[in-house]
Order: structure tokens, then sequence, then C-alpha cells
């Protein structure tokens, strides 16, 4: 079963808007909360992270919201530009292993 | 700039071929991971190596996939024999653990497709 739901699978945002993706998980261990950015073509790359005992992070216009309580964390991109227009996939790890679990991505298309 | 790197980029073959794909990890990481990639099942966790070691391969075909790192500057992935089914992107990670995070490097990716 998927242990890290994403949603939306697609979205679409006009320039200057708000883009909101949203994960749910299920294992309480996990303990650090990674988002990547894909581009086509290219490999996945760290966009930015959170771990459980904070509630947001904020770096530039990419924020994480975590709400432990609710198993659930967002990432919202403030002023969204045709240059974020990418895939989004949230992930998260917990233990020695650290294996990354991954939700299914986020195909996201800002509008000029 | 350090980069994970992998060859070849691009591989078309028939099926019942033997495919290779490697991965150079960044210099001084200890964890080697492999994904694959498709539209229908995202990214999945092929395999991954710590300090060179198998510690997971349990999202890996055992018959047909072997991964192995010979030396810490060269990781692999083999299929034999390959089906169509295999055609994806498979993408080499490299990491290593600082402050109990662990970010992973991603490559370009081999896209494979298996006729």
């Amino acid at each position: 079963q998927q242990q890290v739901k994403q949603s939306p699978q697609s979205l679409i945002v006009q320039k200057g808007g708000i883009s909101i993706i949203n994960c749910a998980y299920e294992n309480t261990a996990f303990d650090y909360f990674p988002w990547y950015q894909q581009f086509p073509g290219k490999g996945p790359a760290l966009l930015i992270a959170i771990r459980p005992d904070v509630s947001e992070k904020k770096e530039g216009r990419f924020t994480i919201s975590f709400n432990k309580s609710a198993k659930q964390f967002s990432l919202h991109i403030m002023d969204s530009q045709p240059g974020d227009s990418a895939t989004y996939f949230c992930a998260a790890t917990q233990g020695n292993n650290r294996k990354l679990i991954w939700g299914l991505g986020t195909s996201l298309a800002v509008n000029p | 700039d350090a980069r994970v790197t992998q060859t070849p980029r691009h591989k078309v073959t028939e099926m019942g071929q033997e495919v290779t794909m490697r991965c150079q990890p960044i210099l001084g990481h200890n964890t080697v991971f492999w994904y694959r990639q498709t539209m229908m099942q995202g990214l999945e966790l092929l395999a991954y190596f710590r300090n060179r070691a198998p510690l997971d391969d349990s999202g890996m075909p055992k018959d047909r996939f072997s991964a192995e790192m010979p030396d810490a500057t060269l990781a692999t992935l083999k299929i034999q024999p390959s089906e169509p089914r295999d055609s994806a992107v498979y993408f080499c990670a490299s990491g290593f653990p600082w402050g109990g995070t662990y970010e992973q490097y991603f490559g370009p990716g081999t896209r494979l497709t298996v006729t």
C-alpha cells in the first residue's frame, strides 16, 4: 500500500498564484520529510525538507507546512512562475536505513 | 561541481538481450540507490547499497535483475534477459548522512527501451 499519499496528481496554476501540493503519511516513525523537484529529462533534485519538530519551513518562495497530529505535510509555492513547471515528489524516511518512501508525484503547470 | 553520472543515457535493445547500466556516485558518498521511473508506477526503489554492501534489493525482480558495486566509484545494474516491460528510466542516486537527514543526489537517468 502507498505509505505516502500525494495529491493532486496534476495542478494548473496561473503565474503569480499559489501552488499547493499535499501529502499524507501513515507511519508515525517517519522523521524527515523532503520535497523533490523534477524537470523533464532530469533526475529529481531536493527542493526543501522538514523535520517533525517544526511546523513550517520557508526557503524563498517555497514553504513546507507540517501537521504532525494530522500526519500531513504540504508544499506551498508562492508567486508561482512558469519556470516552476515540473513534477514534485514528497517523500518520508525514518530509521537507520534512511530509505525514502516516495509519493507518486504531482505534475505542476504554471501558465504565463 | 560534483554530480552523479550515468551511462548510457539512452539504450534501445531487443527483448532477450542483456543490458548493463553504470553509475558513478559523487565522491565521498557512501550510499547508492537504483530507481526505476515509469508513468504508471512512479519512482520505484530497486536496490541500494551502503559502503558497497547491498542493504535492500527487495524492489528488484531477482530472476533477471542484478546490482553490484565493484568499487566505490562504480555501481552497475544489469538486466538479463530484458523484456519490454523493463522499458523505463533508471536513475541512480547517491547520498551521505548529514545531521540526521539524508539527501539523495540523482543522476540524469538511463532511458531504456526494450522492443
